[in-house]
């Protein structure tokens, strides 16, 4: 069975900093991999996906995440952090059906 | 890109009465629908997935006849919450896939029932 892990549950930044989320995943197969944010009282938006063309995806907003096969990892970054990235961040992975983390909180600070 | 609608954005009814929520994919036909249920803070929880033509199929300890779902069409999937009770408040999300781009969920904005 497919899985993913998001390791921390919140992240706090400040403004103009390094954002990195991680996610780990489990997948007897080569998986998809997706990433999605969510604001308050909305649904989920694609960031972005890897569906195994390039291990580097660019995503929307400036968001990127690098697929690791050997360490079955694919960790989200932004360079600088926005105030307008506080959010709720979910990895998931698309088998059958789609595998959610249990979502990783960004706080910007000022 | 592919865009999912969903309506009502909130509904709060009286306990036992039955609401329905609609999903609707609005630039592309979508060959299966999921329902999903998000309590607060916490992650999705998939109820359900449907494909059009077919009976949903229902994810273990969903009450299938509390929650109907209904995929009449290629661009339309009703959840209907039948005699609601407070234990029923919940963020409900849908999403669409199409062919093509069968990896990926698009995701509608969300619905939010409040049962009193």
């Amino acid at each position: 069975a497919q899985s993913v892990t998001q390791l921390g549950s919140h992240v706090s930044v400040s403004e103009g900093a390094l954002v990195l989320l991680r996610c780990n995943y489990s997948s007897s197969v080569p998986p998809y991999l997706f990433w999605y944010v969510q604001y308050p009282n909305q649904g989920l938006q694609l960031l972005l996906k890897y569906t195994s063309a390039a291990t580097l995806v660019k995503g929307i907003n400036g968001f990127e995440a690098e697929f690791k096969k050997s360490e079955t990892s694919f960790h989200l970054t932004k360079p600088s952090a926005h105030m307008s990235d506080a959010a709720e961040y979910f990895c998931a992975v698309s088998g059958e059906d789609m595998r959610f983390g249990a979502g990783t909180r960004l706080t910007v600070k000022p | 890109g592919a865009v999912v609608s969903q309506h009502p954005s909130r509904v709060i009814c009286k306990s036992g009465t039955s609401v329905k929520i609609e999903c609707r994919s609005l630039d592309f036909q979508a060959t299966t629908m999921f329902w999903y249920r998000q309590f607060p803070k916490q992650s999705l929880m998939l109820m359900a997935t449907s494909n059009e033509g077919s009976k949903a199929t229902y994810e273990q300890g969903v009450e299938k006849d509390k929650f109907l779902i209904n995929h009449a069409s290629l661009t339309l999937s009703t959840l209907t919450v039948t005699s609601a009770h407070p234990e029923d408040s919940s963020f409900y999300i849908c999403s669409a896939r199409f062919r093509g781009d069968t990896d990926t969920q698009y995701f509608g904005p969300g619905t939010r029932l409040t049962v009193l």
